[in-house]
């Protein structure tokens, strides 16, 4: 059973760095084409693909987010950690992270497995 | 970046009724295209993948086709749980705007 969960601070205030973890189970992230991803979705909009890291170390980020972001593993505790650099009130959102493995037809990624989400406020 | 234009942005229909929700990319994503479900408070949940494909679970009322820039996820006769939004995605990428599938 494939199970994810957010955790990280409620709240930050303009210009700090925001940390989460995402910490997983039911699969590692030593398994050759495994991927967990963070996803994004301010109140009442749409979502936003933040960024991915895989098996292998290979990562990917959101283009107009990539100078903010870093993404990393801990494949021994089974955590995905995401920062995010010079917080401003429109990051404010409910952050998700996700399961992703290669569909068997393409070897495209897609997320199958969410996390309940955080939502994080920034102000001051 | 490649940008998912959905439509329409609200779709008002009846229990029983055929939905048909539109996406289309900047440029060719191939059939590299996901669709989600998303009901209040809760996570998306993956419906279709590759276009065209069920995720594990996925009712057959759930269909997806197209493929270079033009998809649409086809719900062949609404059921009440259906009423929720609705996103495509391409793979590793972006998301769309999203649709929002109400009772009529």
């Amino acid at each position: 059973q494939i199970t994810l969960k957010e955790s990280g601070p409620t709240l930050v205030k303009p210009t700090q760095t925001l940390t989460l973890t995402c910490t997983f189970s039911g699969f590692s992230l030593s398994t050759s084409g495994v991927g967990v991803g963070w996803i994004r979705q301010p109140p009442g909009k749409a979502l936003e693909w933040l960024a991915l890291i895989y098996w292998n170390d290979d990562k990917r980020y959101s283009p107009s987010l990539k100078s903010r972001l870093t993404i990393t593993k801990d494949t021994s505790k089974n955590q995905v950690v995401l920062t995010m650099t010079n917080m401003d009130p429109v990051d404010t959102a409910t952050y998700y992270c996700a399961h992703s493995v290669p569909a068997y037809s393409s070897g495209q990624y897609y997320f199958d497995y969410w996390g309940q989400g955080t939502l994080v406020t920034v102000s001051s | 970046e490649i940008v998912l234009t959905q439509s329409p942005a609200t779709l008002s229909l009846s229990p029983g009724e055929r939905a048909t929700l539109s996406c289309r990319a900047s440029q060719s994503v191939s059939s590299y295209l996901a669709w989600y479900q998303q009901k209040p408070g809760q996570a998306p949940r993956l419906l279709i993948y590759d276009a065209s494909n069920r995720a594990t679970g996925i009712p057959a009322r759930f269909s997806g086709s197209g493929s270079g820039t033009d998809f649409t996820l086809t719900i062949s006769s609404l059921e009440p749980e259906d009423f929720a939004v609705y996103y495509c995605q391409q793979s590793e990428g972006t998301f769309g705007q999203g649709t929002r599938l109400e009772i009529k």
